[in-house]
């Protein structure tokens, strides 16, 4: 079955590059999500990336993926407060319908 | 309209109540799915509705029943839970099944916090 799994928590100050990562096992994964999950709200989808490529860029948001190791990373750059949240790694299977998530990444931003 | 509303935000129902929970869009998805979210848990899909017919019911009890009665709506009846059923429960839609569309958004509400006491 799927299984995706994240680092639980991570502390970076304003203005600096945060990285959140995230590896899955299901090889047939075809789309890997970023979603963003602020206190008492629905998650909202930050990116996400197709498994045939390997980078995307959107504005201060970096995706890596590593198919060979299964690997996924969340560049955020210049972190700013409004960044805290939870973000949450995501993989879909081929019939789009089942999206299985990670435990999700507390990101602590200090000012 | 990118929004899915869910109703109530907070319910408090005794083990032998019987309670609906409540999701609607109007983005024209035809996808929709209920994910129950636990504290520091991840959302853990529970059932997706396609073009109104149930397509996925991820083994969850009866107690809890799903209901699609149109393309915008989908409820969840509860009957005969658990205290352990206390979760946060989660709809979301997608535009999955719309043709050239095929990324698997989901478009999430903010969710309905049951306690059962």
């Amino acid at each position: 079955g799927e299984d995706v799994e994240q680092s639980l928590f991570l502390s970076v100050r304003e203005g600096d590059s945060s990285v959140i990562n995230c590896t899955y096992t299901d090889s047939s994964s075809t789309y890997l999500y970023w979603y963003k999950q602020e206190p008492g709200a629905g998650l909202q989808l930050l990116t996400y990336i197709f498994s045939n490529m390997d980078m995307k860029q959107d504005q201060r948001l970096t995706v890596l993926l590593n198919k060979k190791d299964k690997h996924l990373s969340l560049r955020i750059a210049d972190t700013q407060t409004g960044d805290s949240a939870i973000y949450f790694c995501a993989e879909s299977d081929r019939g789009y319908q089942k999206v299985t998530f990670g435990i999700g990444t507390k990101l602590q931003v200090i000012p | 309209d990118t929004e899915v509303t869910q109703t109530p935000k907070h319910l408090v129902m005794g083990m032998t109540n019987k309670k609906s929970l409540k999701c609607e869009q109007h983005m024209g998805h035809r996808a929709m799915y209920w994910y129950k979210q636990k504290a520091k848990k991840p959302p853990e899909l529970m059932f997706v509705y396609s073009y109104e017919k149930l397509s996925i019911n991820e083994s969850v009890p009866s107690r809890f029943s799903p209901e699609c009665p149109n393309s915008s709506l989908l409820n969840l009846h509860l009957h005969a839970l658990q205290p352990e059923d206390s979760a946060l429960y989660l709809c979301a839609s997608s535009q999955e099944g719309l043709p050239g569309v095929k990324t698997g958004e989901l478009f999430f509400g903010e969710g309905s916090r049951l306690t059962v006491l």
